[in-house]
């Protein structure tokens, strides 16, 4: 089945600096790649994803990166602010399910 | 506002009880799952179903059992809960495109 590894576990930024979030997957069939945000105590939320058939996705701060030769895929923040603080989870769909990677918790300081 | 729900969000419950954890959504959608949360071990599925008759093992179902009792409603169930089951849980919903929906989570303690 799909194995989805995720780094760094944590990662620190000062405000206004990127912050850059890798996953590997293991399932080349994969072609559904979702990034979720989950602030404190509550339920994690999509920020963004992309397909397969594209290398790149932007929607403002964030990008979200896919190369399937390597079949790696990475979250990208840019200019980041205090609330961006949060677990972010990676996933990658299996069949007709998505398997997560084990998160990270991005710290962004004032 | 559709959304999804679950019941309790809190419950502390002892080892060798069983417990009962539902969901229920107004979004629409043929596909619920459930997962649990550890902290460093991410999102883990549970079980999934994308209609009433059909039932799904994920990762780690063992001691675990769900009911898709409805379109809108998919249960989980601890038959006799022991303390590495406690976590927090999560029901979430998709439609075709598998974007999910997630519930509140349920925090859940087995003492």
């Amino acid at each position: 089945g799909e194995n989805v590894e995720q780094h760094p576990s944590t990662l620190s930024v000062q405000e206004g600096d990127s912050a850059v979030i890798k996953c590997t997957y293991s399932d080349s069939a994969s072609n559904y790649f979702p990034w979720y945000k989950q602030e404190l105590g509550k339920r994690p939320q999509l920020i963004i994803d992309i397909r397969s058939n594209v290398g790149e996705k932007k929607d403002q701060r964030i990008a979200v990166t896919l190369n399937k030769t390597a079949k790696h895929f990475s979250l990208h923040i840019t200019e980041t602010q205090p609330e961006d603080s949060a677990v972010y989870f990676c996933a990658a769909k299996e069949t007709d399910k998505l398997i997560f990677g084990t998160g990270t918790r991005l710290q962004v300081f004032p | 506002d559709a959304d999804v729900t679950q019941t309790p969000r809190n419950r502390i419950t002892k080892t060798g009880k069983r417990i009962m954890l539902e969901c229920s959504q107004t979004k629409g959608h043929d596909r619920m799952y459930w997962y649990r949360q550890d902290p460093g071990l991410g999102l883990r599925l549970i079980y999934y179903s994308f209609d009433v008759k059909d039932i799904n093992k994920g990762e780690i179902s063992d001691g675990y059992s769900v009911s898709r009792q409805a379109q809108a409603k998919f249960s989980l169930s601890l038959e006799s809960a022991i303390p590495n089951q406690t976590a927090l849980y999560f029901c979430a919903t998709s439609g075709t495109g598998l974007v999910a929906f997630f519930g509140q989570g349920t925090r859940l303690t087995v003492v």
